[in-house]
């Protein structure tokens, strides 16, 4: 299967910056990326879904202008968490969408803090 | 802060013993559903998966298990290791009008431990 990366694997930031995550295919071409976000003790839940050359599809109740995506390469997507609050602090968690039937390779995470 | 999380169903055996982990699922065009192993402050890792024209499919210590009819799906793990203990989605694709471009839907989680 595919090897996908995230960077970082951990942020810590302060309340109002802004946090970008990166989720690289390191070898192989994805044209459909996903993020998700993922509580304590909780299950993932479907953010976005990332397009290489055109705009990200985001799931109800995500807000667009808060979790900017782009997908600019066949191989890289990232996820800007802008003005962040501690309620963001959360683990990102991008996949990768293959070749075959629905099949989806997932990254490491970031485990992001919000203070 | 962080959204008040339910508390995940855990399953705890023996070293040895079978597992066996259920997920029940809600929607019924779905076609296609996956078994993922997840490690504390790691990222999702592929199990094994069942399309829905099966109801059965056996990998390396593990068999998926798929009722139609009540919407159920399930994990057996054989001899159950340490190396085992993890949390445990069942997670279902979305088939919206016959687009497949591998959309996700994941259940709740089960945590299994494994005492040695």
């Amino acid at each position: 299967g595919a090897v996908v990366s995230q960077h970082p694997s951990w942020v810590i930031c302060k309340s109002g910056t802004s946090v970008k995550i990166e989720c690289r295919s390191l070898d192989f071409q994805a044209t459909t990326m996903f993020w998700y976000r993922q509580f304590p003790k909780q299950s993932l839940m479907l953010m976005a879904t990332s397009n290489e050359g055109s705009k990200a599809t985001y799931e109800q109740g995500v807000e667009k202008d808060k979790f900017l995506i782009n997908h600019a390469s066949l191989t890289l997507s990232t996820l800007t968490v802008t003005s962040a609050h501690p309620e963001d602090s959360s683990f990102y968690i991008c996949s990768v969408s293959g070749s075959a039937y629905n099949e989806q390779f997932f990254g490491p995470g970031t485990r992001l803090t919000v203070l | 802060g962080e959204s008040v999380g339910l508390h995940l169903p855990t399953l705890s055996v023996q070293e040895g013993d079978n597992s066996i982990i259920n997920c029940a699922y809600s929607n019924s065009a779905s076609d296609y559903f996956i078994w993922y192993k997840q490690e504390s402050g790691k990222g999702p890792q592929f199990i094994i998966d069942i399309r829905s024209n099966m109801d059965k499919r056996q990998g390396q210590r593990v068999t998926v298990l798929l009722n139609k009819t009540v919407k159920h799906l399930s994990l057996q793990i054989a001899a159950t290791q340490p190396g085992d203990s993890a949390v445990y989605f069942c997670a279902e694709n979305e088939n919206a009008g016959g687009t497949s471009y591998g959309k996700l839907t994941f259940g709740q989680g089960t945590i299994l431990t494994v005492h040695p």
